[in-house]
């Protein structure tokens, strides 16, 4: 079945460092990738979309320019997020849809952010 | 704006009952999702429901889908300790399968043996 690799896994950086964090596809081309945001015991919370070639699409709310978003190829998307901050120390998770892959979505296994 | 609401948000049973998790939302919506997270996992996949009357079952988890009422249930039969998790349900609100889905809140599920 279709499958979206995230790394890394978990990160643990200083207080104004930037982290990237990358979403592959790995059998299918990814149209569209979602980027999610969820703190503990809370619900996903969309924060971007983007199409292949294209720029994000950000939810209200989300800085574009904390939260940078790359979806350069097919198979490749990702979130860099600059200068973070203990406030951004949260579980990053990516999703891909793609007309291939029939009315699925694809989610990776996520990533946890901590920002010291 | 659409709305997905959950309910009950957090479920304590004991293991061999049965129970049923709700899902409500606002805008019309030919997809309704089921997911399964587990403590610091991503999400699994459990049911796609494509339309009015859609009713799929794996194991001991049966989804169906009533569009005209906007409410899809989850309900769970004769539960065991495996199934504790977080379930979400989500709606994409355009058709097709590029749109964005809206989450529920999630249904914490706590099966007591």
């Amino acid at each position: 079945g279709a499958v979206v690799s995230q790394h890394p896994s978990w990160v643990i950086c200083k207080s104004g460092t930037s982290v990237k964090i990358e979403c592959r596809s790995l059998d299918f081309q990814a149209t569209t990738m979602f980027w999610y945001r969820q703190f503990p015991k809370q619900s996903l919370m969309l924060m971007a979309t983007s199409n292949e070639g294209s720029k994000a699409t950000y939810e209200q709310g989300v800085e574009k320019d904390k939260f940078l978003i790359n979806h350069a190829s097919l198979t490749l998307s990702t979130l860099t997020v600059t200068s973070a901050h203990p406030e951004d120390s949260s579980f990053y998770i990516c999703s891909a849809s793609s007309r291939g892959v029939r009315y699925g979505y694809t989610f990776g296994s996520g990533t946890r952010l901590t920002v010291v | 704006e659409l709305k997905v609401e959950q309910n009950p948000l957090f479920l304590s049973m004991q293991e061999g009952k049965n129970y049923t998790i709700y899902c409500n939302y606002s805008t019309t919506s030919d997809r309704l999702y089921w997911y399964r997270q587990d403590p610091g996992k991503s999400l699994e996949s459990l049911f796609v429901l494509l339309s009015n009357g859609a009713v799929k079952q794996e194991g001991r988890l049966m989804a169906s889908l009533d569009t005209k009422a906007r409410l899809s249930t989850l309900h769970i039969t004769a539960a065991v300790h495996d199934l504790s998790a977080t379930y979400f349900c989500a709606v994409g609100p355009g058709s097709g399968n590029t749109g964005k889905l809206i989450f529920g809140q999630g249904t914490t599920l706590q099966v007591k043996p």
